[in-house]
């Protein structure tokens, strides 16, 4: 059965850091693109990140230069290390795989505010 | 950056009855495109893929249709356990974007 893990989410002010990690299991992780997709409160579904399996990366724009995504296959495991955070930041934030998204996390809540 | 609209915004349907959500991509797609349910206080459930390949597990009452920049999800027969907030989503150009939603609410 797969299962990601999402952990390290928490209350940051602005201007702060905070970094993400997903576990994976039940699935070959190295072989999988991986993805990081947002939701604020109340709201729709934002895409953030992909890491390809062979480590090629794509950004949103609301993000790039301050979120940085990436992949220890050894370790199964996903990360987003999010820098200057800002108060529009403030999502839970889910671990998808491939293209299409087709597994998710149950999610981890980042809150960005004085 | 492609745009995705959803239409309708909420759709009030009474159970037995039939669905149908529309999606709109600001430019081609060719068949890139996902379907995803969510429930409150859940992650999202991909239904859909590849324009309308169903995902595994996904009742046959859920059918995707559509290429190029129309698409539609149609659930033939709403059951109680349908009444959820649909996305569309594209994944044919970076970066990946998602329709506003369409929340489909019990009549």
């Amino acid at each position: 059965e797969v299962q990601l893990v999402e952990s390290g989410g928490g209350l940051v002010t602005p201007g702060g850091s905070l970094r993400l990690s997903c576990v994976a299991s039940g699935f070959s992780f190295s072989s999988y693109n991986m993805n990081w997709v947002r939701q604020a409160p109340g709201k729709g579904l934002e895409w953030v990140a992909c890491i390809s399996s062979s480590k090629y990366i794509n950004y949103a724009d609301s993000v790039k230069g301050r979120f940085t995504i990436s992949r220890d296959n050894a370790e199964n495991s996903l990360y987003l290390q999010m820098n200057n955070l800002r108060v529009d930041d403030t999502a839970v934030y889910y671990c998808a795989t491939e293209s299409w998204l087709d597994n998710w996390g149950q999610g981890t809540l980042v809150t960005v505010s004085s | 950056e492609i745009l995705m609209t959803q239409s309708p915004a909420t759709l009030s349907v009474s159970p037995g009855e039939r669905a149908t959500l529309s999606c709109r991509a600001s430019q081609s797609l060719s068949s890139n495109l996902a379907w995803y349910q969510q429930k409150p206080g859940q992650a999202p459930r991909l239904l859909i893929y590849v324009g309308s390949t169903r995902a595994t597990g996904v009742p046959a009452r859920f059918s995707g249709s559509g290429s190029g920049t129309d698409f539609t999800l149609t659930i033939s027969s709403l059951q109680s356990e349908d009444f959820a907030v649909y996305y569309c989503q594209q994944y044919n150009t970076w970066p990946r974007t998602f329709g506003q939603g369409t929340k489909v609410e019990i009549k």
